[in-house]
């Protein structure tokens, strides 16, 4: 498709389980992007992926937390151990390789821990 | 840590009033984007600007870059029902351009019909 697809588009889990979020970036977009937003709220810088280079883990909350990307492509986020404070929409965004980083989002992964 | 300040945080108005969201930071930033975004979607880039004074129109949208480039502001004018959304700044720091675009917590614009 022509924009960034996040999967699923809501999940519904139960406390202590292990999640995984899917996210692919437009083609030939190099810059990839995980944000989180609760409800209401801004939004919280995750992790950031730039082509092969080492990725920008700052933003991860807890080790709970880790993201993967396969070169240019296919991105994950998996939270392990979900908590109730884990509930909120998971966005992904992915720039070109642009001086001014602007980002192109998916509809997002809404995340209800229960 | 770039933090961008926006205010107001909730503004519910009428069809036709004209509207000014603020978006400030104590840091300088290379550049300054605007995004809106509708429930239940992702956010969608605006304008961005990138020199210290410059001026955006977007149909009757209007972006200001300050001039020491560390705020920024979004005017609307005769905002209609359809202008309702959650609007976000953020900045790329002057330091680290790309790497980590920061986000304000966004201002949420109700326009009543």
């Amino acid at each position: 498709g022509a924009g960034v697809s996040q999967s699923p588009s809501n999940k519904v889990t139960e406390k202590g389980k292990d999640v995984e979020l899917r996210c692919d970036p437009i083609s030939g977009h190099t810059a990839l992007y995980w944000y989180r937003q609760r409800l209401g709220q801004g939004l919280e810088f995750l992790i950031y992926f730039q082509g092969n280079s080492a990725p920008d883990k700052s933003g991860l909350p807890s080790d709970r937390f880790s993201a993967e990307r396969t070169g240019e492509s296919v991105s994950t986020l998996t939270i392990q151990r979900t908590q109730q404070e884990d509930s909120a929409v998971y966005l992904c965004a992915s720039s070109p390789r642009s001086l001014y980083g602007e980002l192109f989002f998916g509809e997002g992964s809404r995340l209800t821990v229960l | 840590t770039q933090l961008l300040e926006q205010s107001p945080q909730f503004l519910s108005i009428q069809e036709g009033e004209n509207l000014t969201v603020y978006c400030n930071s104590s840091s300088v930033f290379s550049s300054l984007q605007w995004y809106r975004q509708e429930p239940g979607e992702g956010p969608v880039l605006l304008v961005t600007v990138v020199t210290g004074g410059e001026v955006k129109k977007l149909k009757r949208l209007t972006f200001q870059f300050g001039d020491a480039r560390k705020d920024s502001s979004l005017h609307i004018t005769a905002a209609q029902p359809g202008d309702t959304g959650l609007y976000l700044c953020a900045g790329v720091g002057r330091e680290t351009s790309g790497s980590r675009l920061t986000f304000g917590e966004g201002t949420q614009l109700t326009v009543n019909p």
